[in-house]
């Protein structure tokens, strides 16, 4: 069982390319998000998908898009990258949206935007 | 909005005990508590959902009180292995997101 699974695992880009985070699940969950961690700053959620077809903001959605491609499949994209967004990324899914249901974390994946 | 954890960082010898604390300026759905391994992914530990029920790890307790939406992470007869970041992550109500703390850093010595 993979689990949770993010590609690339580490990308430098040049400010203003683009570029697209993927994450996948195998458990069959139904909710996915991504959060963005940087030093001092916690993990910040950047956004969230409560069900296949459905994406919603989080606390820091600016300069991101998403899409959910698929119940597996919730990716992350950068359309012209910038240095403040320099920071490792997380992808994590839940069995659904209920405060009951446990977050399995991906590996992250850490963007350096020159 | 972020909750607040305090303190930022605690430092203990092995054996010692340890009190992490998270506050929200909103009434809680549910609390989770995660900690990270530094260059690792966060890891469960513990959820606490209004109403009084608990899930999670065999040797750390918590407790949430969801009148002053506050939840205490209480690390007994600290370990080598406790070492890391620890995260409270909270929801104001079912079918969001958690939103996470600035974490607290513990480091645990021989």
């Amino acid at each position: 069982n993979a689990g949770v699974t993010q590609t690339p695992k580490f990308q430098v880009l040049k400010t203003g390319q683009s570029m697209t985070l993927q994450c996948a699940q195998d458990m069959n969950h139904n909710s996915m998000y991504w959060y963005r961690q940087d030093p001092g700053m916690g993990l910040r959620l950047i956004y969230y998908s409560a069900s296949e077809g459905t994406t919603d903001k989080g606390e820091v959605p600016n300069g991101y898009n998403v899409s959910r491609l698929n119940k597996r499949e919730f990716s992350l994209r950068l359309e012209s990258a910038a240095p403040s967004q320099t920071s490792v990324y997380f992808c994590a899914s839940r069995t659904g949206s209920s405060g009951a249901n446990v977050l399995t974390f991906g590996a992250g994946s850490r963007l350096t935007v020159l | 909005q972020q909750p607040v954890q305090s303190p930022q960082a605690v430092i203990l010898r092995e054996g010692e005990d340890a009190v992490i604390n998270c506050s929200s300026s909103k009434a809680l759905y549910s609390v989770h508590w995660y900690r990270q391994k530094h260059g690792e992914a966060p890891v469960f530990l513990m959820i606490l959902l209004k109403g009084g029920e608990q899930k999670g790890h065999e040797k750390i307790s918590a407790s949430f009180n969801e009148k002053k939406q506050q939840s205490s992470l209480y690390l007994t007869a600290s370990q080598l292995s406790y070492s890391g970041t620890y995260f409270c992550g909270t929801e104001d109500q079912a079918g969001t997101a958690l939103i996470f703390g600035k974490g607290t850093t513990l480091s645990v010595s021989s």
